[in-house]
C-alpha cells in the first residue's frame, strides 16, 4: 500500500496565471505520473517524472505548458502555466511503490475563470 | 499503441440486480489489467487487477472480473449491486511494470432503489 498526498485539493485561478501542484509519496519511488481528467472524461496521462532526468511528455502535452519537477524520490510538482478555462480539470498524481499497482492521490480540482 | 474501450457510457441497474461492465483492450503483449472505481469527489480506488494465472480474479467489495484473451476482454461483474456501488468505473491497461496506465472512457453506474 502507499499514501499519495496532493496539494492543493482544489483551487480557483484567474486565466493567465500559473498553479503548481505538489505530490508527496510516503515511500521512495523511481517513477511518478501525472494525469489529467477533464470534466466528465476519463484520465489521460500527461507525463512521467523520473528522478534525476527530464520528464517524458505524452503526445499533446508540452513542457512549456506543464513543467514538472522531481527533486527527490518522494516528491514531484506539476505546474499548469498560463492557464485558460480549457485547463479546468482534475489533476492526479500516481505512483507504484511496489511496481505492480498504481496508487493515486486524491486529485487537485482546478477551475480557471 | 495500447487502448481500452468501455462500450457503455452509462448503465442503470436496480439494487440487488447483477451487474456486468464491459471492457475491451488492445495491447501488443500480455496485458496488465485493472478496474478502478471513482466515487463523486473521491480519488481512484483499485477494485482488482490481473497480471497472470487464474483468469477469474476476485476483488474488493464483492467484484470479480474475467480475463478472456480470445475476446480481448476484461469484464467486471458483481452478483448483487448495492446502492453504494453507484460511481464511475474505469478499466485500464498497464505497461510491463504495471504502473503507467491507459484508461478507458469510463462507465457511470446508477443504482435504482
Amino acid at each position: 500500500s502507499a499514501v499519495i498526498s496532493q496539494k492543493p485539493s482544489r483551487d480557483i485561478c484567474q486565466r493567465g496565471t500559473s498553479l503548481t501542484i505538489q505530490c508527496q509519496v510516503d515511500s521512495q519511488v523511481t517513477m511518478m505520473f501525472w494525469y489529467r481528467q477533464q470534466p466528465g472524461q476519463s484520465l489521460t496521462l500527461i507525463a512521467t517524472a523520473n528522478q534525476g532526468s527530464e520528464a517524458t511528455y505524452e503526445s499533446g502535452f508540452v513542457i512549456d505548458k506543464f513543467p514538472i519537477s522531481r527533486p527527490n524520490l518522494t516528491f514531484s510538482t506539476l505546474t499548469v502555466s498560463n492557464m485558460s478555462p480549457e485547463d479546468s480539470s482534475i489533476y492526479l498524481c500516481s505512483s507504484s511503490p511496489g511496481g505492480s499497482e498504481a496508487f493515486f492521490g486524491q486529485g487537485t480540482r482546478l477551475t480557471v475563470v | 499503441a495500447q487502448s481500452v474501450t468501455q462500450p457503455d457510457i452509462h448503465i442503470t441497474v436496480s439494487e440487488g440486480a447483477s451487474l456486468e461492465l464491459r471492457c475491451n483492450y488492445s495491447y501488443g503483449a500480455t496485458p496488465y489489467l485493472f478496474w478502478y472505481v471513482q466515487s463523486p469527489g473521491q480519488g481512484l480506488q483499485l477494485l482488482l487487477k490481473y497480471f497472470s494465472g487464474d483468469t477469474l480474479v476476485q476483488g474488493i467489495k464483492g467484484f470479480e472480473a474475467e480475463f478472456k484473451r480470445s475476446q480481448s476482454s476484461f469484464n467486471l461483474r458483481k452478483p448483487s449491486v448495492h446502492w453504494s456501488d453507484a460511481a464511475e468505473y474505469f478499466c485500464a491497461v498497464g505497461n510491463n511494470a504495471g504502473n503507467m496506465l491507459t484508461f478507458g472512457g469510463g462507465t457511470r453506474l446508477m443504482v435504482k432503489p
